[in-house]
């Protein structure tokens, strides 16, 4: 079956300390997206990327940081930077950005800093 | 950013038409209405998208009015597992070849059996 898988689920972590969210796709998509999702909250994006080896910044994009060295895999790292760190991380993707296809939501990644 | 306004929750009985409303009244003419569904502790789901005419999908039917400043996501039949918040999103061109999702709160739908 083809979707979208991140891990893992529930991730804890002290704060201070860096951590990376993992994403993959096996639909072949170009684009692949972060959200962010706090209590009672939309989601608010963070980073996107329309192609290998290339993302940009969403609305909420400080204290985090991405790559994408494989069409597959569009890692999340949240840093010791980020000043609440603490939500439920979203990944997403979508044949392309260009054209308003819809996008494909993974089970999400709830990160608890303490 | 194109702004959406919902109601906060509905409740429908089950086995009924639910009517899901959005506004929109700042809509411009490339923007895309995008309905999404998120149930607890999941990642939200694509439901519909139209640009002007009606639509239907095997989940839903969505009605966009004339004007385009309201769209209404129709479910023909509301079971247990309709229960979720619906995002009502204008899907719009942010530039650089790119369309953006921007969602709001949505409206949490209760289903009772």
């Amino acid at each position: 079956d083809g979707g979208i898988t991140q891990s893992p689920k529930y991730l804890f972590r002290k704060e201070g300390q860096n951590v990376t969210l993992s994403c993959e796709q096996n639909l072949n998509h170009d684009a692949m997206y972060w959200y962010r999702q706090d209590p009672g909250q939309g989601l608010r994006l963070i980073y996107y990327s329309q192609i290998v080896n290339d993302f940009q910044k969403g609305d909420i994009a400080e204290g985090y940081s991405v790559s994408r060295e494989k069409k597959e895999s569009f890692p999340l790292t949240v840093t010791s930077a980020q000043k609440n760190p603490t939500a439920f991380y979203l990944c997403a993707s979508s044949i392309q950005t260009g054209q308003p296809y819809e996008q494909y939501f993974g089970p999400g990644t709830r990160l608890t800093v303490t | 950013d194109a702004k959406t306004t919902q109601p906060n929750s509905m409740e429908s009985n089950e086995e009924e038409p639910v009517h899901l409303p959005c506004n929109h009244s700042t809509i411009s003419g490339t923007d895309y209405i995008h309905w999404y569904r998120q149930l607890p502790s999941q990642g939200p789901e694509y439901v519909i998208h139209g640009l002007t005419s009606n639509v239907n999908n095997r989940m839903a039917s969505l009605a966009i009015a004339e004007d385009r400043k309201s769209s209404t996501l129709i479910l023909h039949r509301a079971t247990l597992r309709d229960a979720a918040v619906y995002y009502c999103i204008l899907r719009a061109y942010s530039g650089a070849g790119s369309y953006q999702l921007t969602f709001g709160k949505g409206t949490k739908l209760s289903v009772i059996p």
